[in-house]
Formats: C-alpha cells, structure tokens, sequence
C-alpha cells in the first residue's frame, strides 16, 4: 500500500516560476527521500531529509519537514522546462528494520514547466 | 556508467510465458530491492536482498513471482505463467546507506 499522498496531482506553471509540492505521510519515518521521474524512465534521487532536519536546500531545490503534521514540501525555484516530470516523495518508516521494507511512495504530483 | 543497471529495457511477452530480468547494483551496495509501478502511481515494494540473504518480500509477491541474488551481487527477477495484470515497470534499486538509487526499469508488457 502507499503510504502518502503528494498534492497538487498535477501542477502546471510557466518556466521561471516557482513550483511548489506537498507530500503528506501516515507514520514515523527515519528520513524522506524526493525523487524526480522522467516519462518512462527510472527515478532520479533528487534529495534526503533526516527525521531530525526540518529544511534542506540543494541547489534549486528546497525540502521542509514536519514531522508533527507528517507532511513535506518540495519547492523548485526558477523553474526549467527540462524540470517538467513526475515527482514523488518516499518514506523510510521508522519500524521498518533498517531498510528491509524498502521506500514507501506516493503517487506522485506530475510537474509541467511552460516555456 | 555506475549506476544501476537493469536488463532488458522493454520485454513483450504472451500470457502464461515466464520472463527473467536482471539487475546490476551499484558495486559494493550490500542492500538490492525490487520495486513494480504501474501506470500513474508510486513504485511500490516487492523485495529486498541485503548481500544474498532475501530479508524481506511483499505480500504482493505472488508464488509466480521469485527473486534471487545468489552471490551478492546482481540480482534476477522472474515472472512464471505471466498474467496481463503483470505488466508493469519493474525498477530494482541499491543502496549502502539510507540514499537507495534506482535504476532505469524493465517495462514488461503481457499481450
């Protein structure tokens, strides 16, 4: 079963605005991890965010976490049409034994960047 | 290229066929996991191998469905008697610590 939901679905901005992405999750995690998914193609890391971190940055890219409302925040300032792809969030829950049930996802919020 | 590594891109195949596809890790990535996603929603979890030992597998592996990794290193994943819900993305993945990089997936097709 997935664990969460990303929210927008589907999000359709012009190229040089920000595009923001929210991912909300049902139970303790160990960290959060943000994929993004070219049509067809396999999942490229993008960034991890520690349990215990509430924002990380990584070029254009900016995570929050708050793991009080379970939920994260993915924002890509200065948007590039190359950006335009599915992306998902994936949870490492906490009482998973080190890894052994893998990554749980969401469904995905689809990014389309409008040149 | 470092990456992880899946074979074949694309398998097309009849129903009630078996089908194999292998996964090459990022070397020394002692964690492999298999991961199916169909069309419009998240990867999820089927199996994972830490170096050969098969620790843990999804109640969405059914007896068709078995994994193997038997050096520790790359890893197969057969479909027996495919059936059309099978078709899907298979994505394996590797990991040596919390970051778990994926490959580019086997898109299989049951006609």
């Amino acid at each position: 079963s997935q664990q969460g939901e990303e929210d927008p679905q589907a999000l359709s901005i012009q190229e040089g605005e920000n595009a923001t992405m929210n991912c909300s999750y049902k139970t303790s995690i160990n960290n959060l991890q943000w994929y993004r998914q070219n049509s067809g193609r396999g999942l490229v890391h993008l960034i991890l965010i520690r349990s215990n971190e509430r924002e990380k940055h990584s070029g254009r890219l900016r995570v929050t976490l708050d793991t009080s409302k379970k939920s994260s925040s993915l924002l890509i300032t200065a948007s590039r049409a190359a950006d335009t792809a599915s992306y998902f969030c994936a949870t490492d829950e906490a009482d998973s034994g080190g890894g052994a049930d893998g990554l749980t996802f969401g469904k995905g919020t689809h990014l389309i960047i409008q040149p | 290229d470092t990456g992880v590594s899946q074979n074949p891109r694309h398998k097309i195949t009849k129903r009630g066929q078996n089908v194999t596809f292998r996964c090459d890790p990022i070397s020394e990535h002692n964690r492999l996991y298999w991961y199916r996603q169909t069309l419009g929603q998240g990867p999820e979890f089927l199996t994972y191998f830490q170096n050969e030992a098969q620790l843990e597998k999804s109640r969405l592996l059914s007896d068709r469905f078995s994994a193997e990794r038997p050096k520790g290193s790359f890893s197969t994943l057969e479909i027996q008697r495919t059936e059309q819900g099978d078709s899907a993305m298979y994505l394996c993945a590797s990991s040596i610590t919390t970051r778990t990089f994926f490959g580019q997936g086997t898109r299989l097709t049951v006609v």
